[in-house]
């Protein structure tokens, strides 16, 4: 069963940083682009990163980028969103994502809930 | 920047009649259109990609279609589990819509 399961959320200050994990199971991790999606509540989701497979090249939405960074450990199945300088409109759950290489958001893991507030 | 907006905001229908949802992108974006559900508490669920393919494991009462900037999603005889929140996204650009709600009328 394909499957991904993320970690790492929990409540920070602003300023502050975070690091999410997401553990992938039942596919070949390293043929596949994932994503981080992330969904404020009562909110539509927002695509916030992805990168392709092999790690080489990685994309980010404007209101991330240069204090978000996304990698992958290909021999632990693993893909990570680095989140530095957060701050209270970061406040959403959010979503690991394997993607299709077209870039269809194809499995969504459950979600961790990240609260930026003092 | 591709918007995706998608209407009505809030659709009511009653079980087992026929719900249209519809997504409208603000350039041509071909085929490159997704659908996803939203139960409460979940995340959401991949239903519909490339406008018109359903996603494995999705019933044959949800369908898909349009093309350029015109896209619809089609549920057939509505069943209970599907009250639900809709959106719609541009793949390509992973740009959502700011989905449709639709509920028991």
């Amino acid at each position: 069963e394909v499957q991904v399961v993320e970690s790492g959320g929990g409540v920070v200050q602003p300023g502050g940083s975070l690091r999410l994990s997401c553990a992938a199971s039942g596919f070949i991790f390293s043929n596949y682009p994932m994503s981080w999606v992330r969904q404020a509540p009562g909110k539509g989701p927002e695509w916030v990163s992805a990168i392709i497979g092999s790690g080489t090249t990685t994309y980010y939405a404007d209101s991330v980028k240069g204090r978000f960074t996304i990698s992958r450990h290909n021999s632990k199945n693993t893909v990570y969103l680095q989140m530095n300088s957060l701050r209270a409109d970061d406040t959403a759950i959010y979503y690991c994502v394997k993607e299709t290489p077209d870039g269809v958001a194809a499995v969504w893991g459950r979600g961790t809930l990240v609260t930026v507030s003092s | 920047e591709i918007v995706m907006t998608q209407s009505p905001a809030t659709l009511s229908v009653s079980p087992g009649e026929r719900a249209t949802l519809s997504c409208r992108a603000s350039q041509s974006i071909s085929t490159n259109l997704a659908w996803y559900q939203q139960r409460p508490g979940q995340a959401p669920r991949l239903l519909i990609y490339g406008a018109s393919t359903r996603a494995t494991g999705i019933p044959a009462r949800f369908s898909g279609s349009g093309s350029g900037t015109e896209f619809t999603l089609t549920i057939s005889s509505l069943q209970s589990e599907d009250f639900a929140v809709y959106y719609c996204q541009q793949f390509k650009s992973w740009a959502f819509g700011l989905g449709t709600r639709l509920e028991i009328k």
